[in-house]
Order: C-alpha cells, then structure tokens, then sequence
C-alpha cells in the first residue's frame, strides 16, 4: 500500500536548522510530487512548498521561501524538507503528502518539531 | 492568496442525524478550461495526520463511506455527512488547490451531541 513514513521528532534551539525526512513506498516514487504542510499546535493547516519528484522542480510558499529547502533522492524514494533560522513559531506538526494534482493523498504520519531554548 | 472560511467552528450532532459544514472561498475556484473545481475535504481525527475525502468537490476518494457527500461550485461548498456515526468525530478542512499558495479553511470540529 501506498505509505510515507516520516523521521522523528525534533528538539531545537531558536536559530537552528532542521532536516525532516519523508520516506514513500507502495507507488512509482517519481510519478507524482510530495507537498509539506504544518500545523501548529491546536492549529489548522498550513502549505510550505511542493517538490517534483521526477525532476526537482519546487513551488514554495512565499512565506517560507528564504528559510524552506525541499530535496528528494530517488534513489532512496526520500523527500527531505530542511527549516532554517528556526523560531518558537515553528514549533509544529510538519507533514509530508503524495501530491495528486495538488491534492494530498496520503499523508506521513507527521514529525513534531519543537523550537525552545 | 485565496482566503477558505469555514463555518461553522464547530457543531455538535446526535447520532445517525445530518451534519452540515460550509466552505467559502474568497475568489472562484472552479477552472474554466476544464469546467473543474479545485476544492477537496480532509478529515483529522485526534492524533493523526489529514485523510483526503472528497476531491473535484464533489469526487469520493475510494474507500470513502458514501454518507459522505460534496457539493458546489464557485465560490460555495458544502461537506455532507448525511447519518453521523461515532466514527466520524474529527476536525474536517476544506482545500483549494486552484492556486499557490495552497490554502485551507480553518476547521470544523464535529463531536456527538
């Protein structure tokens, strides 16, 4: 079955940098793209970007784009999303999700990251 | 930015009774060229990620119970759920897709009356 099984959680410090790891399985990895999407805690959804797995082409939102990278290695069927200069309003819920056609089926069980000094 | 409003917050339903939640989007999401509205329905339960329910407004993903049901075009959705069950307590969000950035309403939390 189609699956994205996403690295564990995070703690860092204001100012840090974090790489979340999106590993898929069950599809032809590079047919569709992965988007990411936070939630704050006890907050809604919010989109940071989508990546081409085919070919690396990215679409980030514009408020995240100085600080957001996402990368994929098809060899490896992984996406990577990596946050820098981190704030405690990045404190979140990041998950990663196959991209139909900009629609999110399914979802990575989620990584919390916690910003904190 | 195209701005999702959902209403209500939340609603409170009695078993096997319709619950109703709307979705407005500030500017029409629905394509000319192709005569599609780019709206979907997630459902959150507590503890778990978003699971796509509805896409093209109104197109049941497979697997999804059929009590589940889209509808609108524009501007205007609605997210059916036409007998709730136990099962269905959960936060639902609606989603365009029309245009980055991609955005999504607020939320909906349905519980039990």
């Amino acid at each position: 079955q189609v699956q994205l099984v996403q690295s564990g959680a995070e703690v860092k410090k204001p100012g840090a940098s974090v790489k979340v790891s999106c590993k898929a399985s069950g599809y032809t990895f590079t047919t569709y793209g992965i988007s990411w999407v936070r939630q704050a805690p006890g907050q809604g959804l919010e989109w940071m970007g989508w990546i081409s797995a085919y070919n690396g082409d990215t679409n980030y939102a514009q408020r995240f784009q100085d600080r957001v990278t996402l990368t994929t290695d098809t060899s490896t069927t992984t996406a990577y999303m990596e946050l820098r200069s981190l704030r405690s309003d990045d404190t979140a819920v990041y998950y990663c999700a196959r991209d139909k056609s900009n629609c999110f089926d399914p979802w990575g069980q989620g990584t919390l990251v916690t910003v904190s000094s | 930015d195209i701005v999702m409003t959902q209403s209500p917050d939340s609603l409170a339903v009695s078993l096997g009774e319709r619950a109703t939640i709307n979705c407005k989007s500030s500017q029409s999401v629905l394509h000319s060229s192709n005569n599609k509205n780019y709206l979907a329905w997630y459902q959150q339960k507590p503890g778990q990620p978003p699971k796509l329910l509805i896409s093209w407004a109104s197109t049941r993903e497979s697997g999804v119970p059929d009590r589940f049901s889209g509808s609108g075009s524009g501007t205007d959705f609605t997210l059916t759920i036409s007998s709730l069950q136990a099962e269905d307590v959960a936060v639902y969000y609606c989603h365009q897709y029309y245009s980055t950035p991609l955005t999504f309403g607020g939320g909906t939390k349905v519980e039990i009356k």
